[in-house]
């Protein structure tokens, strides 16, 4: 069966650092991957979505980017997290069909 | 995409049917209703899906009108753990699986 790994599970940052939240997909191959950002009290945005290794779109400009080195592995950075940048970060995937799976997410808490 | 607008928020009784209205009023003909929920802290949660026939699974039934512009998903006997947001999706075939959210109902299910 497939399963979506996402660390960590928490996150406290100051202004200014960097980061790096990482997503694992096991148990299927050439997924669909995104990152969504979830602000406290509001729907999830979506960030970036990718459909094979090192193929990145973003959907909103911002301060964070997505790498994707191998392929069920897809990555959120930032050289210098802003106080905006907190929140629930959900990562997902999908292949084909109609369902998306959402990994357990990472709270992050810049200071 | 076209958009939906759903209630921000609803009451439902333990044990009683549960009835989410959505409306996208511009809804295309190749896009699909979606529905996913998030309960609190979690990854959203995929529930069911359909494009013009009326659709039932273990978790729900979705009902859609004749003219496509509204949806209702029906919760047959709603408990507490069904206390969630809920979130009414549409989405096109060939869009690589991106989802768009909107803000969600926020279903409370009370004893």
């Amino acid at each position: 069966s497939q399963t979506i790994h996402q660390w960590p599970a928490t996150l406290v940052q100051p202004v200014g650092s960097p980061l790096s939240l990482e997503c694992t997909v096991e148990g299927t191959s050439n997924p669909n991957l995104y990152w969504y950002r979830q602000a406290a009290g509001r729907g999830l945005q979506l960030l970036f979505y990718s459909v094979g290794i090192g193929q990145i779109s973003s959907e909103v400009p911002q301060n964070l980017s997505a790498s994707r080195p191998q392929d069920r592995q897809f990555i959120l950075s930032s050289k210098k997290l802003l106080l905006s940048d907190s929140g629930f970060y959900l990562c997902a995937w999908n292949q084909g069909g109609n369902e998306q799976f959402f990994g357990p997410g990472t709270r992050l808490t810049v200071l | 995409d076209a958009k939906t607008t759903q209630p921000p928020s609803m009451d439902c009784a333990e044990g009683r049917a549960a009835n989410l209205p959505c409306n996208h009023s511009t809804i295309s003909g190749n896009e699909y209703v979606y529905w996913y929920r998030q309960i609190h802290s979690q990854g959203p949660q995929y529930i069911i899906h359909g494009l013009k026939n009326n659709e039932t699974n273990e978790m729900a039934s979705l009902i859609i009108t004749e003219d496509r512009k509204s949806s209702t998903l029906i919760l047959p006997h709603a408990t507490l753990r069904d206390t969630a947001v809920y979130y009414c999706i549409v989405r096109s075939g060939n869009q690589g699986g991106k989802l768009i959210f909107g803000q969600g109902t926020e279903l409370s299910v009370k004893p």
